[in-house]
This record gives structure tokens, C-alpha cells and sequence, in this order.
């Protein structure tokens, strides 16, 4: 069964510093890793979406690398702004069905 | 036009009744998924439909059936509610040759 962790569960950052999210996974047979986001009260909006075969992906200030053989990604966020502050959700995709972490809750403080 | 749409958004019900959300997608997928997320935020499959069929049932209790009438709609009935089903409920779908998943908006259930 796929767990998949995520740390730290929240963090807590001043405007301009550079985030780290954390994500493993225990099974490595994974057909891709996404990170979502989710603002308080509101739906999944989707990220960045990472393919088995890929090491990572970039979307303007948000880099997402995967190691699939170690079960481990990194979601990095880069001059992290106000804006910036929600729930970060890791899920990867195996044996037809999502699995979720339970997220990362970030604030950024201005 | 809305990929994955479910209904009713919010939903604030007394305990005991019976309740259904509906999902409808219109992006022609095979998959069809719902999703629970509980009060700490974490998400859990319930079920996945494909193609009508079903093919995942994560140990929910009997109090909730899931129907798919046809493969653009998976609806959601829940029996019997009780507090502990207050949640928001995500429909999500999934082409049969793709591997990325498309999320509705939720559904906020509160039961009181």
C-alpha cells in the first residue's frame, strides 16, 4: 500500500526567502508525482505535474524535482511572496488511484 | 465550460437523513474517482469507477453507494448520516490511456 509522507507540516516564512517542501513515498512503481496547492475553504488547484521518466519540472518561481528511486520530491518555491501562503498537497499516482500526503501548511509573512 | 462539476457545493443536513452529490465530467475520461477529505485535511480515496464498473472500494462504510449511470457521471449516496461524514468530497476523473487526474471544485458536507 503507497503511504506517502510529507515534512514538515507547516512552516513559517518571512517574504522573500526560498521555500522547501518535502515528499516521499514508499512505493517507487509510480506513473507520476503532482503537487497541488489548496487554499483555506477552496479546491485543488493543480501545480506541477512530474512523469515517472522525468527528474523534474518548473513553472515560473515553482521547480518540482522527483527521485523515483529513492521515493523522495522536492517542491521549491523561490522568493516566496504573501501569496504564497496555502496548504501544499504531494500525490502520486499508482495502481490506478492518487495518493495523497497530508500536506504542507505555508505562511509567508510580509 | 467547468472539466468536473459537482453538486451541491455546500450541503448542511441534519443526522440520520440520506444525501447525494453528484459529479459529471465532459472531458470523455474512462475513470472516475471520489475523494474524502477529512477535517485534518487529508485526502482518501473512496472509490474509482471505470467505465461504469467498479474497481476500487477503500473500506467505506455501507452507508455510502456510489452509481454511474453512464461513464460521465459517478454520484455519490450517502445513507443514515452521521457527524463524522462532515467532510468535503472531491470527484475527480481520469482518462483510461492517460495518467492525469482531473479534480472537481468539492463538495462541502456539514452534518448537524
Amino acid at each position: 500500500k503507497q503511504e506517502v509522507t510529507q515534512i514538515p507540516a507547516a512552516l513559517s516564512v518571512p517574504e522573500g526567502e526560498n521555500l522547501v517542501l518535502n515528499c516521499s513515498f514508499t512505493d517507487s512503481a509510480i506513473y507520476n508525482l503532482q503537487w497541488f496547492r489548496q487554499d483555506p475553504g477552496k479546491g485543488l488547484t493543480s501545480l506541477l505535474l512530474i512523469q515517472s521518466s522525468q527528474r523534474e519540472q518548473t513553472s515560473g518561481r515553482l521547480n518540482a524535482s522527483l527521485d523515483k528511486s529513492s521515493g523522495r520530491s522536492t517542491l521549491y518555491i523561490a522568493a516566496s511572496q504573501p501569496g504564497d501562503s496555502a496548504t501544499y498537497l504531494c500525490a502520486v499516482l499508482n495502481d490506478y488511484k492518487l495518493s495523497f500526503g497530508a500536506g504542507t501548511t505555508v505562511t509567508v509573512r510580509a | 465550460d467547468t472539466a468536473v462539476s459537482q453538486t451541491p457545493k455546500y450541503l448542511v443536513t441534519q443526522m440520520g437523513n440520506d444525501k447525494s452529490i453528484k459529479c459529471e465530467q465532459n472531458l470523455g475520461h474512462d475513470t472516475m474517482y471520489w475523494y474524502k477529505q477529512d477535517s485534518k485535511k487529508f485526502l482518501k480515496i473512496m472509490f474509482s469507477y471505470n467505465n461504469k464498473e467498479l474497481i476500487i472500494n477503500e473500506t467505506v462504510p455501507n452507508r455510502f453507494s456510489p452509481k454511474s449511470p453512464d461513464k460521465a457521471h459517478l454520484n455519490l449516496h450517502i445513507n443514515s448520516l452521521e457527524l463524522g461524514d462532515s467532510a468535503v468530497y472531491f470527484c475527480a476523473s481520469r482518462p483510461l490511456s492517460g495518467n492525469t487526474i482531473y479534480f472537481g471544485e468539492g463538495s462541502w458536507l456539514t452534518v448537524v
